[in-house]
């Protein structure tokens, strides 16, 4: 079974400038939450979407926003880059709502560098 | 708020050494989760403890949740390099997992 998987791994931006990642999760599983992992302030929650709803949100500003689609394929944006968005933008899927306890996989992480 | 503080925040020891690393909150639990995030991959899942003082073993590693459901510890025996990674603590929030700032470990041969 394949796993989680994010394109691109790798990108480069300059402030101001807008970005969408993005996941497919495992195959059957409805569930994408993304997360942030800087080294100052570690892996924080940005949000979570199942069957194509947003079910919770962290505390990001509103130029990070995401979208889910029938497939259960997920992306997020980030709009008017700043260079503190720098960081691995992580997704997990899992086969339920995140919220009730089903296992999250992680996919390797889009590294995002903004200049 | 209900943080999870890790520590130490980086171990390097030598290969076949013992280490244990320690998850504390102010705050009881209900579960709490371990995983292991090697570089240039995201967080792989190594355990759930739910009842307090609870232990489980994965080969080389002992996992102990505390009576209080406040504190986790992780012990590594004879470490090996393919132990080398960031080790992060979890507990369940609002639809969520909140992290631990990890610990960063590093085996050397």
């Amino acid at each position: 079974k394949a796993g989680v998987t994010q394109t691109p791994r790798y990108l480069i931006k300059t402030r101001g400038q807008q970005v969408t990642l993005s996941c497919s999760p495992i195959s059957g599983h409805r569930s994408v939450s993304w997360y942030q992992q800087t080294p100052g302030q570690g892996l924080q929650f940005l949000f979570e979407y199942f069957s194509e709803t947003q079910r919770n949100k962290g505390n990001f500003p509103g130029r990070f926003s995401g979208r889910q689609f029938s497939n259960s394929r997920s992306e997020m944006n980030v709009s008017t880059l700043e260079l503190g968005d720098s960081a691995l933008y992580l997704c997990a899927s899992s086969v339920g709502a995140a919220g009730d306890y089903y296992e999250q996989y992680f996919g390797p992480g889009t590294r995002l560098t903004v200049t | 708020t209900q943080l999870l503080e890790q520590s130490p925040q980086f171990l390097s020891i030598q290969e076949g050494e013992n280490l244990t690393v320690y998850c504390n909150s102010s705050s009881v639990f209900s579960s709490l989760q371990w995983y292991r995030q090697e570089p240039g991959e995201g967080p792989v899942l190594l355990v759930t403890v739910v009842t307090g003082g609870e232990v489980k073993k994965l080969k080389r590693l002992t996992f102990q949740f505390g009576d209080a459901r406040k504190d986790s510890s992780l012990h590594i025996t004879a470490a090996q390099p393919g132990d080398t990674g960031l080790y992060l603590c979890a507990r369940r929030g609002q639809g969520n997992l909140i992290f631990g700032k990890g610990t960063k470990l590093s085996v050397k041969p």
